[in-house]
């Protein structure tokens, strides 16, 4: 099974700063089949970036992912308000498709 | 519009069982994958079982592996998670969510809203 650690766990930032998120891989994920969710309170995660890098559809361009092996990445360019939130990575490269324990982004 | 509507949740006694499940729209259903994800109070994701979209393949996190049993039904779209042998870990929201693909070896694009199980005597 690959673990995923994220780091760091509480990232207390301002709107308009950058984030910058962190995910590492026990072993190599294949193919960076690696994603990137966000969940806000009472709501179901959803889908930010897959394949280290791609933006999902609707996803808004200050959002990118980056990283390959066991060290990935997740930026979020200029903070908007709505942005504070649980992130959490993903490997679906291999079953069990493990999720990191999440970072959350608070409002400084 | 894709929707998932997951039913089945409640409280159940230790060691007792409960079928979930999830009503999937907006999609040609048996050309996707769908996965089962849960979330136990104030902790992260934790996925636990997906099948392809024929329902050929079946993969589950060893935390349930010969105790739940996911399946799917193309005719209705609809997905289901048997759970049986149920402990009070199991406590969560439990989620349904799509993959892009009629594989799963594929991200997660379209979630449910999730139902609760509360494993309690």
């Amino acid at each position: 099974e690959i673990v995923l650690t994220q780091s760091p766990g509480t990232l207390s930032l301002s709107p308009g700063e950058r984030a910058t998120l962190s995910c590492r891989a026990s072993q190599s994920v294949s193919s960076s089949h690696l994603a990137w969710y966000q969940q806000k309170p009472g709501q179901a995660p959803r889908l930010l970036i897959y394949g280290a890098s791609s933006r999902a559809t609707g996803i808004p361009d200050r959002f990118s992912g980056s990283g390959s092996g066991t060290d990935f990445t997740l930026t979020i360019s200029r903070l908007e308000p709505e942005d504070f939130a649980v992130y959490y990575c993903q490997q679906y490269g291999s079953s069990p498709y493990t999720f990191g324990q999440g970072t959350k982004l608070e409002i400084k | 519009e894709v929707q998932l509507v997951e039913s089945g949740g409640g409280l159940v006694q230790p060691g007792g069982s409960l079928r979930l499940s999830c009503a999937a729209s907006g999609f040609t259903f048996s050309n996707y994958a769908i996965s089962w994800v849960r979330q136990a109070p104030e902790k992260g994701l934790d996925w636990i079982s997906a099948i392809s979209g024929s329902g050929g393949s079946t993969y589950y996190a060893d935390s349930v592996k010969g105790r739940f049993t996911i399946s799917r039904d193309n005719s209705k779209n609809m997905l289901y998670l048997q759970m049986n042998s149920l402990r009070a870990e199991d406590t969560a929201v439990y989620y349904c969510a799509k993959h892009p693909y009629s594989g799963s070896f594929s991200p997660l694009d379209y979630w449910g809203q999730g139902t609760l199980v509360t494993v309690s005597s």
